[in-house]
């Protein structure tokens, strides 16, 4: 069956440091791939997706993934966070056009002071 | 602000009473999905709506059911709801489905069903 990992249920970073929160799918065909944030009590917000070309896709808020096929993983990265970044994470992934959305079961980060 | 509302923000019910959730957007979008959060879950999708009158089940359909009588509004019954049901529900929004469209989102309707 179709599925998308989030391996990590929490992470906590100290602010100014670096952050890459892990997403690995299982697909035969490249599918498109999201990263979403939620904070504390909000909706969710599109943060970065890839549909095809350039594998290091940016996003809003100073983040970026990287879409590395022979892993089948696409991990979400920042070089240096702030307190406002503590949210939840979501990973998901459609086929293709006419697929619906799959998603991870999300990232808690916190950041340390 | 992709112009989505959701209503009520918040309920409490009990066991074996119907429910109704509400979403409306303004923008008319053709797509319209109704989500739950679970903790450990992420998303699962309840069921979507590719226009006016056109529905489908998406994974956790079962105990639920939806209409969408006008572009605008999309509604999530539970016609009899249970303690399984208690989550947060999520009403999303898209102009093509799955990955050519982004999803936006409103701000969720936390029910408790005791």
């Amino acid at each position: 069956a179709q599925s998308v990992t989030q391996p990590d249920i929490h992470i906590t970073v100290s602010e100014g440091a670096s952050l890459e929160l892990r997403c690995n799918y299982s697909y035969g065909a490249t599918p498109y791939l999201f990263w979403y944030v939620q904070s504390p009590g909000q909706g969710l917000q599109l943060l970065l997706k890839y549909f095809s070309g350039d594998t290091l896709v940016q996003g809003i808020k100073g983040f970026e993934a990287e879409f590395k096929r022979s892993q089948s993983s696409f991990n979400l990265r920042k070089p240096s966070v702030h307190w406002s970044d503590a949210a939840e994470y979501f990973c998901a992934v459609a086929l293709d056009s006419n697929y619906q959305l799959i998603w991870g079961a999300g990232t808690k980060l916190i950041i340390k002071p | 602000d992709a112009g989505i509302t959701q209503s009520p923000r918040h309920k409490v019910t009990e066991t074996g009473t119907p429910v109704t959730l509400r979403c409306h957007q303004t923008e008319n979008h053709r797509y319209m999905y109704w989500y739950r959060q679970d903790p450990g879950h992420g998303l699962r999708l309840i069921h979507y709506s590719y226009g006016v009158k056109d529905t489908d089940k998406g994974e956790v359909s079962d105990g639920y059911s939806v209409s969408r009588s006008k572009t605008e509004d999309f509604l999530l019954t539970l016609e009899s709801a249970t303690s399984s049901q208690t989550s947060v529900y999520f009403c999303a929004i898209s102009q093509a489905t799955g990955g050519t469209d982004t999803q936006y989102f409103g701000p969720g309707t936390r029910l408790t069903v005791l």
